[in-house]
């Protein structure tokens, strides 16, 4: 079953803070974020794992709440580089990485 | 390295046709996997490869057949395109270890059915 993210998109101005988050119906063990630049392949950011370890990479850090079945994604003093649909993908098996619809993320100057 | 290489970049087909998407990677990684990508509805996964010799179905595996043909190549097949299947693909991989969950994209190849 597909995760849900929240909001569907985002438009900010160079230097704002953006909050994505990502839910689901299952319980998580991780949650992996991805971004994928328009034209381009997605990259991965960042996996989370149970525990709410948070995790950072670049001004982005991620937090994961079991519990709630929930993951978010925070983007600090954003850059006109951050602009993309950023995606969150729960395993439900092994090796199944199921995506969530995507956050389209646009940062204007 | 390459990395993850994906052939054709773009093909049109007609309805009824077939063809085969072709993938590799040169990083010696153990799983590949297949996903199509539409507008909204985000990544969904066609079919897997955990290993070489084993391939399972995705979330979306009607309509496509895979062959893991060795450690390297990954194949999709549509044996009879139908417009629904218009989208971008994307193969994948990801490798053993501390990092084995860290999937790694090939450029895409963007289809369309008419």
């Amino acid at each position: 079953q597909q995760p849900v993210q929240s909001p569907q998109a985002v438009i900010l101005r160079e230097g704002e803070d953006a909050v994505i988050n990502c839910s689901s119906s299952k319980a998580l063990y991780s949650v992996h974020w991805y971004r994928q630049k328009h034209g381009e392949a997605p990259v991965f950011l960042m996996i989370l794992l149970k525990g709410g370890e948070q995790k950072g990479h670049e001004k982005i850090s991620a937090s994961f709440n079991e519990k709630k079945q929930q993951s978010s994604l925070y983007l600090t003093a954003s850059q006109l580089s951050y602009s993309g649909t950023y995606f969150c993908g729960t395993l439900q098996g092994a090796q199944k990485l199921v995506f969530g619809q995507g956050t389209r993320l646009t940062i204007n100057p | 390295n390459a990395g993850v290489t994906q052939t054709p970049k773009f093909q049109v087909l007609k309805t009824g046709q077939s063809m085969t998407l072709q993938c590799a990677q040169d990083m010696n990684h153990n799983s590949m996997y297949w996903y199509r990508q539409d507008p909204g509805m985000g990544l969904r996964l066609i079919y897997y490869s955990a290993s070489e010799g084993t391939t399972d179905k995705g979330e979306v595996p009607n309509g496509y057949n895979v062959s893991r043909l060795n450690k390297r190549e990954f194949s999709l097949r549509l044996e009879s395109a139908a417009p629904s299947q218009t989208s971008v693909y994307f193969c994948a991989s990801s490798g053993l270890g501390a990092r084995s969950y860290e999937q790694y994209f090939g450029p895409g190849t963007r289809l369309t059915v008419t």
